[in-house]
Parts: structure tokens; sequence; C-alpha cells
């Protein structure tokens, strides 16, 4: 257990349709990081909270959103699905900005839109 | 933008043996910081190894070795005495730059397979 949560582990929806995918980090982790890995694009970052705050936007669509509550954990909704956004996402927190502060992933979610 | 780069195809390594990853890294920052992760078919990301651009020694950490060379810009991961546990995918990731405090985000290479055969 890396101490990042996530859930669920598997989501099966139609396209179209909203989901909400949830994180909780390692305690004591300020900064909350999403990512989606697919076949295709590889590891893309989506987007950063850091204490609540967002901190850094990578390529994530206009239909995906997140936000990071005061408790720290951290929701990413995904909105009009389609059949591409099926992938695996990961939630991942690190504890700061030091240089060898690495991150700690989730187990992710694996999402399928059919 | 910083570009991680993993060219190698799958490879399939005899068990006991060595294995060496190849990742070339593009950057205009001199403060980065170079990370390699394992994910097995199990689908999660286990963190490795981390060098930092100022850091004078390899980074070693048990049988995982980072060939550090700054001037070539490459980091190359160095599995000893391989397991058949060690199979998987390996990515190289780099630090982007950090722009303001809390902003370490992490920039992935493809990724490299690795099956280890008794």
């Amino acid at each position: 257990d890396s101490g990042v949560t996530q859930t669920p582990k598997h989501l099966i929806t139609a396209t179209g349709q909203r989901v909400t995918l949830r994180c909780s980090p390692r305690s004591g982790d300020l900064s909350v990081y999403w990512y989606q890995q697919s076949l295709d694009q590889g590891l893309q970052f989506l987007i950063q909270y850091y204490n609540g705050e967002e901190r850094a936007k990578g390529n994530i669509l206009e239909r995906f959103s997140a936000q990071q509550f005061p408790d720290l954990h951290s929701e990413l909704n995904l909105s009009s699905l389609e059949l591409g956004d099926s992938a695996l996402y990961f939630c991942a927190s690190s504890a700061g900005a030091a240089a060898n502060y690495g991150y700690t992933f989730g187990s992710g979610t694996r999402l399928t839109v059919v | 933008a910083q570009k991680i780069t993993q060219t190698q195809p799958g490879m399939f390594v005899q068990e006991k043996e060595a294995v060496t990853l190849d990742c070339t890294y593009d950057t205009s920052d001199p403060s980065y910081g170079l990370f390699w992760y394992k994910q097995p078919s199990s689908g999660e990301m286990i963190f490795l190894i981390y060098q930092g651009s100022y850091d004078q020694q390899n980074a070693t950490e048990g049988r995982y070795s980072l060939n550090f060379q700054k001037a070539r810009k490459s980091a190359n991961l160095v599995i000893s005495a391989s397991q058949l546990g060690d199979s998987a995918m390996y990515f190289c990731a780099m630090r982007e730059p950090q722009t303001y405090y809390g902003n370490n985000r992490l920039a992935f290479g493809k990724g490299n397979q690795v099956v280890v055969i008794p």
C-alpha cells in the first residue's frame, strides 16, 4: 500500500456520461497530481493541486475538471465521455517542491468507455 | 519543453543477469531531477530511484543504479541480478523546472518493456 488511495479501481461507463474519480493523498502530502495513461499517448500530466489551489495544468481537456478539498483529497471529473477517454488515470502525491520529492502514485482507476 | 526519450524495443533478460535501460533527456534548465519508475502488469507505478542534476555521485538503491552522464544528457537505469519479479515496464521521468513553490510535476518517457526469463 503506497498510502495514496484511488477509488474506484475500475469504472465502465457509456459515451456521453460523467464520472468522478477520487484520490486521497499520502498523509502529510500537500500536492496532488493527476495523470492519464493511454496506449497511444503514454503518461500525460493533467493537472496539479497544491494545498487546495490549482498550481499547474497540462494536457487536460475542457471536458475534464478537478478540485482539491480542504481535507486535501482530490476529485477528477470527466464529462461528455468519449471512447478515446478510456485510459488508466493515476493520482500521485508529493510533500512539496524539494528536488528529490518523488511522487507516490496510487494504484490507478481504469476507465473504460463503451 | 522538456523531453524524455526511451527508444529501446522490448527486452528479454536472463534471470540473474544485469540489464541497462536507456534514457536521454532534453532540458535547458540547470536544475532538474531524474526518476525511474516501474510499472508491473498489475498497473501500479513504483518509484525506484532518483538523481538530482547537481548530485556528484550516481544514485544507487539496492539492485538499481543510475548511470548519470550529464554532458550527454543520459540517465540509464541498471538493474543488477535480474529477478522474475523485475518483469515490467520501466519509465524514465524528469521533474520540470519549478517556477514556483509547489510545482513539481514530472514528464515521462514512453517506457521500456523488460521480460525476465528463467
